[in-house]
């Protein structure tokens, strides 16, 4: 079936970049998605790519789509404290009405 | 841009009782809905997908007696969690499609229900 693979920790220091990373399995996704998780608070979409598109940036967020490969991964320039919280790669067929595939998640912790 | 609400945010409950979840599509309507479960520090799980006007379609391992689903209109899927344990805490999130178009790119989660059963 469908999985979607991310590393479990980040570490990183104020100020420098972060990059998440995640790789997926159904290459008939059409649409990957980043979602930020606050501790006891909902999902948040941050960005997502259409799968024919191999980057999208979006201020302090750069998305890359390796579709050959199916890697995906997030870059957040600039870390801040703020940004600490646990990220979910996620895969999708909108127009398919189905459910999201998520990742584990990647808790990203931010030092100052 | 599209809102989806989530009622209660927070429920405790006696072991036994069964609690009732709603999950709200605000400017849009759905006719299909999502009911995830996430248990602390994990991933989000598909529990089920909720139809408008018809039965709802339990992931492998869900037993459709206990979590029972209900989409009422195009704008309300309801999730009643009947006779509660304490082994179903756990946070409950739905989402929604958005529509073809300019909404359909992506799903909408609800802010998500946490659920403590003592």
């Amino acid at each position: 079936g469908e999985d979607v693979e991310q590393s479990l920790f980040l570490s990183v220091r104020e100020g420098d970049s972060s990059v998440i990373n995640c790789t997926y399995t159904d290459s008939s996704s059409t649409y990957l998605y980043w979602y930020k998780q606050e501790p006891g608070a909902g999902l948040q979409l941050l960005t997502y790519i259409f799968s024919n598109m191999d980057m999208k940036q979006d201020q302090r967020l750069t998305v890359l789509l390796n579709k050959k490969d199916k890697h995906l991964s997030l870059r957040i320039a600039d870390t801040q404290t703020g940004d600490s919280a646990i990220y979910f790669c996620a895969e999708g067929k909108p127009q398919a009405g189905t459910a999201l595939i998520f990742g584990k998640g990647t808790t990203l912790s931010v030092s100052s | 841009g599209a809102v989806v609400s989530q009622h209660p945010s927070r429920v405790i409950c006696k072991s036994g009782t069964s609690v009732k979840i709603e999950c709200r599509s605000l400017d849009f309507q759905a006719t299909t809905m999502f009911w995830y479960r996430q248990f602390p520090k994990q991933s989000l799980m598909l529990m089920a997908t909720s139809n408008e006007g018809s039965k709802a379609t339990y992931e492998q391992g869900v037993e459709k007696d206990k979590f029972l689903i209900n989409h009422a209109s195009l704008t309300l899927s309801t999730l009643t969690v009947t006779s509660a344990h304490p082994e179903d805490s756990s946070f409950y999130i739905c989402s929604a499609p958005g529509l073809a178009g300019g909404l359909g790119d992506t799903q909408y989660f609800g802010p998500g229900t946490r659920l403590t059963v003592l």
